[in-house]
This record gives structure tokens, sequence and C-alpha cells, in this order.
């Protein structure tokens, strides 16, 4: 059974950091894209980032560009978010979800980690 | 970017109905249009890919259609457990944008 755990998620301050993690099981990782979508409270989803089976070729939506890393450890079979510099508009659910090469849609994602920006 | 436009935003319907929810695209997407159903606190579930391909398990009530910029999501004889919210994503090129969601509630 495909599984995908996230976990990092907490309330921060403004301008901190924070990394998210993914943990995956049930299924090749080394053979899947990887994506990270956020939900804000009470809005709809947001792509954010996504890496390439073997760790390359990371993009990122404009919102989080230069703030936010994507990476994976294909050994560990682990999925990551790095993110700094976080602004208030970060806060939301996170979801790591699992795309195939080429066809980004996702038929697999995590339960969601809540990430909050205190004020 | 593409944008993705679902209307309506809201749609009040009874168990047996049969709803239509419409999602166009700001360019040509192709077919590389996918469809999802979110309840609340549940991460999204895939419905629909490639605009029409059922995903394994979903029941057949459920069906897509389109192609270019407008695409379609009918739920035929609505059940209970398809209160829900549904959302396009398109995936033809980056960034992934999602349509803002269409809320089934019941009338």
């Amino acid at each position: 059974e495909v599984q995908l755990a996230e976990s990092g998620g907490g309330l921060v301050q403004p301008g901190e950091s924070l990394r998210l993690s993914c943990e995956a099981s049930g299924f090749s990782f080394s053979n899947y894209w990887m994506h990270w979508v956020r939900q804000a409270p009470g809005k709809g989803l947001v792509w954010v980032a996504r890496i390439e089976s073997d760790g390359s070729g990371p993009i990122y939506a404009d919102s989080v560009q230069g703030r936010f890393t994507i990476s994976r450890d294909n050994a560990k079979k682990t999925l990551y978010l790095q993110m700094n510099s976080l602004r208030a508009e970060d806060t939301a659910v996170y979801y790591c979800a699992r795309g195939l090469p080429y066809y980004s849609f996702f038929a697999y994602w995590g339960q969601g980690t809540l990430v909050s920006l205190s004020s | 970017d593409i944008q993705m436009t679902q209307s309506p935003s809201t749609l009040s319907a009874s168990v047996g109905d049969t709803v239509t929810i419409t999602c166009r695209a700001s360019q040509s997407i192709s077919s590389w249009l996918a469809w999802y159903q979110q309840t609340p606190g549940k991460a999204p579930k895939l419905l629909i890919y490639k605009a029409s391909t059922l995903e394994d398990g979903v029941p057949s009530r459920f069906s897509g259609s389109g192609s270019g910029t407008e695409f379609t999501l009918t739920i035929t004889a609505l059940q209970p457990a398809d209160f829900a919210t549904y959302y396009c994503q398109q995936y033809d090129s980056n960034p992934l944008t999602f349509g803002g969601g269409t809320k089934v509630e019941i009338k």
C-alpha cells in the first residue's frame, strides 16, 4: 500500500525556518517525481514545488522561489521541504504528493502537516 | 502561468441529482487535466486524469470530458458521499495550477 506521511509542521514566527519531511512507503520511491502542494485555511490548493526522481530539476512556484528548497533522499525514501524566511501567507497545510515522470497529476497524497505563522 | 477557472463556485443539489462542474483554462492544455474531490480535513482524492480517464476504484457515476480549454466533470445520481469540494488541475505546463474549487452542498 502506497503511503506518504508528512511531519515537521508547527507554529513559527515570521522570518523563521522550518523543514518538512515526507516519508514514503509501499512503492519504489526513487522512480517517481515528488511534489509539495499547500492549502491555506479555507482556501484552495496551490502547487509549491517539484523534484525529479533523481533529485534533479527542482522547480518552484514564484511565491516561494528563493525561500524554499525541495530535496529528497532516495535511500531514506524521504522528501523534504526546507522553508526559510517564512511569511504570514505561508500559513497552510502542506501536502506531499506523488507524481509520474512528466505527468504531474497526483494519485497519492499524504495527510498533510500544518504550518502556522504567528503574528 | 495558465489560469484555471471553475464554475460555479458553489452548487446546491439533492441526492440523486446529476451535476456538472466546468473548468476553463486560459490557454490550451490539450487533455492534460485532472479532477480531485476533497472533503473537510482530508487530502484530495484523484477522480479523473487526462480529462476523461477514471482513476481505479472511482465509481462510474463520475465522468470527465473536454479538451483544449474547456472541461467538465459530471456526477450522475449524486450520492451522500459526493457532497464535497472539487478541484481541477492542469499539468500541461509549469507551474501546475488548480482551479479555485467547486463546493457541492446539500440543497
